[in-house]
């Protein structure tokens, strides 16, 4: 299964468009890939899934090119309440998870 | 609050004793996933029960076992601990057996062994 990489941290500003990368190189073709936010002393929350393409909902958008091998989690208008861990998720109805090591989004005002 | 409660909330023991982490699912959900979350490590996905049977196994060592009763509920048993086992211990629950549906987490069980 596809080892993820993530960057350890990031620093952004209020209001700004925070992009997040994860590479997993070697995903599979029934890989997917999610993401999920992760505050202090709580467990990880669900924030979005995507195959390829784009996805996007109420609170994120996700980018995924043709050849999978990276994902992009977009951020937009972050504000202080968004600093939290974010993790990437490759995973397949196989049952292997595979989370990558978390990046930590620190937002300033 | 995601609807996944996990017992107890703080754990200590002693290298060498056994514990046993308790976890109730969403009410509906029939998939329980058990997650050890470290610092050096991040978050290894265990092992995953969908309606009282094991169904995927991740990074679980032979010292650990778990199990999902008729009511739901999960059990994690870490026997023979190791100052490497402190971790947080995460639950997790969600409808389906694939895996790929959206995972309910529950607030964790912090262990530490002495």
């Amino acid at each position: 299964l596809a080892k993820t990489t993530q960057p350890i941290s990031m620093d952004s500003y209020e209001g700004q468009e925070v992009n997040i990368t994860c590479s997993h190189n070697n995903i599979a073709t029934n890989d997917y890939i999610t993401w999920y936010q992760q505050f202090p002393s709580q467990g990880p929350r669900f924030i979005i899934q995507g195959y390829k393409t784009k996805v996007t909902n109420e609170v994120a958008s996700l980018f995924i090119p043709a050849d999978r091998k990276s994902s992009t989690l977009s951020l937009p208008r972050v504000s202080l309440s968004d600093t939290a861990v974010y993790y990437c998720l490759v995973g397949n109805q196989g049952g292997k998870l595979i989370f990558g090591q978390g990046t930590e989004l620190s937002v300033k005002p | 609050d995601s609807g996944v409660t996990q017992t107890p909330k703080h754990l200590i023991t002693a290298t060498g004793q056994r514990v046993t982490l308790r976890c109730s699912p969403r009410s509906g959900d029939l998939s329980v996933y058990w997650y050890q979350q470290s610092l050096d490590q991040g978050l290894q996905f265990l092992i995953q029960y969908y309606n009282g049977e094991e169904r995927a196994k991740g990074n679980i060592l032979e010292r650990f076992s778990a199990q999902q009763f008729p009511d739901l509920h999960s059990e994690l048993n870490l026997s023979s601990l190791e100052l490497g086992d402190s971790a947080l211990y995460f639950c997790a629950s969600s409808v389906d057996r694939t895996g790929l549906d959206t995972q309910y987490f529950g607030p964790g069980t912090r262990l530490t062994v002495l």
